[in-house]
């Protein structure tokens, strides 16, 4: 059973480009999360998806910054012109149907950095 | 709101040494407690969890930590730091309706010396 899988691993955009984030969650996972981590600080939740449905995106800016997990593929997190204050890592977690008071399970994360 | 603070931006530790890195949270209700470790350039790896019960949790790699209800912390311990243990270390208190949507101290950096 592969874990959370997110690719890519690293991803450099200009200033003003598009950035797309995928995170395929663990077999078996209906809800995934999306944490952003700021250099020297610590993981800041974004936003809470289960299939079709944004759950809470309490953490996600305002602008530019979507999310989606359709019935079908991986969810994606989109930050569109992007600007150098979005370099960061980009974590994905998954957690299983049913008892969302369990652990969520991390990926790897993208490292995005803004040129 | 909920909240994390982990007091110890760096800790220098012996190999060979003990090891103690402090975690306090803030959250109305019972909390889920987690510490995680994260490598350079790594995701993040859970060393040990709290739900309920017994308040010493052990945990992988020889970790252990004890929540305190009444100081509102959740210490990570190790009695002999190993140089592979040398990482950032995050302490996370999780909803109790959801624990994915967690939030995060930010973060102990651990070296270890020779």
């Amino acid at each position: 059973n592969a874990g959370v899988m997110q690719n890519p691993r690293h991803l450099v955009r200009r200033r003003g480009q598009e950035a797309r984030l995928r995170c395929s969650p663990m077999k078996g996972h209906s809800h995934v999360y999306w944490y952003r981590q700021l250099p020297e600080e610590g993981l800041k939740f974004m936003v809470y998806l289960q299939k079709e449905n944004i759950i809470d995106e309490s953490g996600m800016p305002k602008e530019r910054f979507s999310a989606e997990f359709p019935k079908e593929g991986p969810s994606i997190l989109r930050i569109q012109q992007v600007v150098r204050g979005d370099s960061a890592a980009y974590f994905c977690a998954s957690s299983p149907p049913g008892d969302t008071r369990l652990e969520a399970f991390f990926g790897q994360g993208t490292r995005l950095t803004v040129v | 709101a909920q909240s994390v603070t982990q007091p110890d931006i760096h800790i220098t530790v012996s190999e060979g040494a003990s090891l103690e890195l402090r975690c306090n949270y803030s959250y109305g209700a019972t909390p889920y407690l987690f510490w995680y470790v994260q490598s350079p350039g790594q995701g993040l790896q859970l060393l040990l969890k709290y739900f309920s019960g017994d308040t010493l949790v052990q945990g992988i790699k020889g970790f252990e930590a004890e929540f305190k209800r009444s100081q509102s912390s959740f210490n990570l311990r190790k009695p002999s730091v190993h140089w592979s243990d040398a990482a950032e270390y995050f302490c996370a208190v999780g909803a109790n309706t959801n624990a994915g949507k967690s939030t995060f101290g930010d973060g102990t950096t651990l070296t270890v010396k020779p």
